[in-house]
């Protein structure tokens, strides 16, 4: 079956660490995005990738740094510098001019 | 820049009772539209989504949705509506944009509350 893969489902860190959210797409498609989702909010772009090695700012980087190395794999690194990172964090995949957007499950962060 | 809203953020409806999610979005250029819906602690799913052709779109789950270019509107419909409709549904659209290729803007949301 093709689809996203997010991991992990839920994550817990400790204030001043960096962590890292993985999304996974075998769907082939050439574009990937990662959005951060707060309680009883949209969704705001942080990143967007649309090949392999380039990748661009969103709406919200600061604080967030994203590597594309290979067309399946988007990482998302949740730095210390982010000043509120508890949140959903959800990755996305797309193709074509189109850009209808295909969603993983999703990624609970939460600062303790 | 293309904006969408989402005029509601909370609907209140009595199960079987017909429904109308609106869906405002500013833009001058062709667009596509989508409605995505989200059950709580999971990912967004794809309800259905206009590109052109008959302006009445029919998804999943018996919504509907009609595009009005006019009133640049997408509002989202279902007859009879059922407890487990009960979610976030997001309307989103994608403009081509020079140099950056189409990028997708989502609406703020609309909880979808159903009540027995």
């Amino acid at each position: 079956d093709g689809g996203i893969t997010q991991s992990p489902k839920y994550l817990f860190r400790k204030e001043g660490q960096n962590v890292t959210l993985s999304c996974e797409q075998n769907l082939n498609h050439d574009a990937m995005y990662w959005y951060r989702q707060d309680p009883g909010q949209g969704l705001r772009l942080i990143y967007y990738s649309q090949i392999v090695n380039d990748f661009q700012k969103g709406d919200i980087a600061e604080g967030y740094s994203v590597s594309r190395e290979k067309k399946e794999s988007f990482p998302l690194t949740v730095t210390s510098a982010q000043k509120n990172p508890t949140a959903f964090y959800l990755c996305a995949s797309s193709i074509g001019r189109i850009n209808e957007q295909f969603f993983g499950p999703g990624t609970r962060l939460t600062v303790l | 820049a293309q904006s969408v809203t989402q005029l509601d953020s909370q609907v209140p409806v009595f199960e079987e009772a017909p429904v109308e999610l609106r869906c405002n979005y500013s833009s001058s250029v062709s667009v596509y539209l989508f409605w995505y819906v989200q059950y709580p602690n999971q990912g967004l799913q794809l309800l259905l989504k206009y590109l052109s052709g008959s302006t009445l779109v029919k998804g999943i789950n018996g919504f509907e949705a009609e595009f009005n270019k006019s009133q640049t509107s997408f509002h989202l419909r279902k007859p009879s509506v059922h407890i487990s409709d009960t979610a976030e549904y997001f309307c989103a659209v994608s403009v081509t944009t020079r140099g950056a290729g189409n990028m997708l803007t989502f609406g703020g949301g609309t909880r979808l509350m159903v009540k027995p």
